[in-house]
């Protein structure tokens, strides 16, 4: 089945040291998302590529990177995480066009020590 | 700004009975869509049903339906039938016509369904 794939779907850091993750997609679709969403909270959407081209939310701290090397894979990196990116971290895929819909990877849990 | 409004944190039913969970949302856009997301516990968002600003009818999805109401912007979604598998996080979502894909997500509404 196509769909969107996170890895890992948790993962521990130490307060500072650099994260990444990853999320990979079989639906060959131009557009990828990644969002951020603390307990009990709407996703907070923290940038998307639209084929190569990144773009990011104006709120998105600098302490967050992307990377797309390909249509299949993105990366979210946070260089030195603090305690308050504890988090679930959410990958979204949609074709480009009005409308269309956002299919979403199971999630990465995010735990800072 | 677009900013949805889930005006109910928690909601329950019983099983077999009818829900509607509610969102409103404020827009100066006359083209949009308007999507529900249903988000298990520890498991992925998923998508229930989605609305074209445009049409007028009402969208269904099986036991899924929503009453959308464009000149009070208010798009709420109806459950039948509800099942056990239907307790979830409901997130209501807004996305502009033709301005990239990004949805504006309320708060959403946690749904449990009561045997």
């Amino acid at each position: 089945d196509a769909m969107v794939i996170q890895n890992p779907r948790y993962q521990v850091t130490q307060f500072g040291k650099p994260v990444t993750l990853s999320c990979s997609q079989t639906l060959n679709h131009n557009v990828m998302y990644w969002y951020q969403q603390k307990s009990s909270q709407a996703p907070k959407l923290l940038f998307h590529y639209y084929d190569k081209d990144f773009n990011n939310e104006a709120d998105t701290p600098d302490n967050f990177q992307s990377r797309r090397p390909n249509t299949s894979f993105c990366f979210l990196d946070i260089r030195s995480p603090g305690l308050g990116d504890a988090a679930m971290y959410l990958c979204a895929t949609s074709r480009a066009g009005a409308g269309q819909p956002q299919h979403f990877g199971d999630g990465t849990r995010l735990s800072i020590l | 700004a677009q900013t949805v409004t889930q005006s109910q944190p928690e909601m329950s039913v019983q099983e077999a009975e009818t829900v509607t969970l509610s969102c409103t949302y404020d827009t100066s856009e006359n083209n949009y869509y308007l999507f529900w997301y249903k988000q298990p516990p520890s498991r992925q968002m998923i998508l229930v049903i989605r609305q074209e600003a445009y049409k007028q009818q009402n969208a269904t999805e099986n036991r899924f339906s929503v009453n959308f109401q464009k000149a009070a912007k208010s798009f709420s979604l109806k459950i039948s039938d509800s099942q056990l598998g239907d307790t979830a996080m409901y997130f209501c979502a807004f996305m502009k016509h033709l301005a990239g894909n990004q949805f504006y997500f309320g708060t959403g509404t946690s749904l449990t369904v009561i045997p």
